[in-house]
């Protein structure tokens, strides 16, 4: 398996500007998760999946943040319209729940940069 | 909730043990888990505890797992230039999320 594979690697882009980052878990993989991480505040979880239904959007910080899982395969994270303050990494993991141990395999994340 | 506490950066000469620390809160947390980042790449699982366990060896890894302080450190042995790296301990909490702590930064000197 290629592993969690996003897509795309770096993204630059202006104030007030749609951004969406892409995802593909791990075929087979049930759970899907959003991470942003920062220097200052680490990784935080922004979202996660079970089934593609959305189980706890809780750490999305704003409106303008959203996810989408339309099919176990792909998965979404827009932001809209986006502020410097977003710039971060932007992380997908996927996870076969109910294996026991709950093993998180991280895609290489997106890197974006908000002017 | 959960809140995993690391310190921030550690240094160490290639050829000898670094030991790396980690508190967590959260006492009925079932895995604990090191992962490690390396530039530029996500998290990779490196290994991880069952919560009844006191210690778990992996080739050059130790894992130590003190349930009364909340303590989890990672030993690894002879350290090579490839160890270098940002580690992550994270728990596992009652609704199978993962809670990282903010990373330890190493460093291995040639």
């Amino acid at each position: 398996d290629a592993g969690v594979i996003q897509s795309p690697r770096h993204e630059v882009t202006e104030m007030g500007q749609e951004v969406t980052l892409r995802c593909k878990p791990i075929s087979g993989h049930n759970s899907l998760f959003w991470y942003r991480q920062t220097m200052m505040r680490g990784l935080e979880l922004l979202i996660y999946f079970n089934n593609n239904v959305p189980i706890d959007d809780s750490g999305m910080p704003e409106d303008r943040f959203s996810a989408k899982m339309p099919n176990a395969s792909f998965s979404t994270l827009k932001i809209q319209p986006s502020e410097p303050r977003d710039s971060a990494v932007y992380f997908c993991a996927s996870s076969a729940l109910g294996e026991g141990n709950e093993k998180l395999f991280f895609g290489s994340g997106t890197q974006l940069s908000v002017l | 909730g959960e809140d995993v506490e690391q310190s921030l950066f550690l240094s160490v000469r290639e050829g000898d043990s670094s030991v790396i620390n980690c508190t967590y809160t959260d006492s009925s947390s079932t895995y604990l888990y090191w992962y490690k980042q390396e530039p530029g790449a996500g998290l990779q699982l490196l290994t991880y505890i069952f919560s009844n366990m006191d210690m778990k060896q992996d080739q050059r890894l130790t894992v130590l797992l003190n349930k009364k302080d909340k303590h989890l450190s990672l030993r690894i042995a002879d350290t090579q230039t490839g160890d270098s790296a940002i580690y992550f301990c994270a728990e596992r909490s009652w609704d199978n999320r993962l809670a990282f702590g903010k990373g330890n930064q190493v460093v291995v000197i040639p």
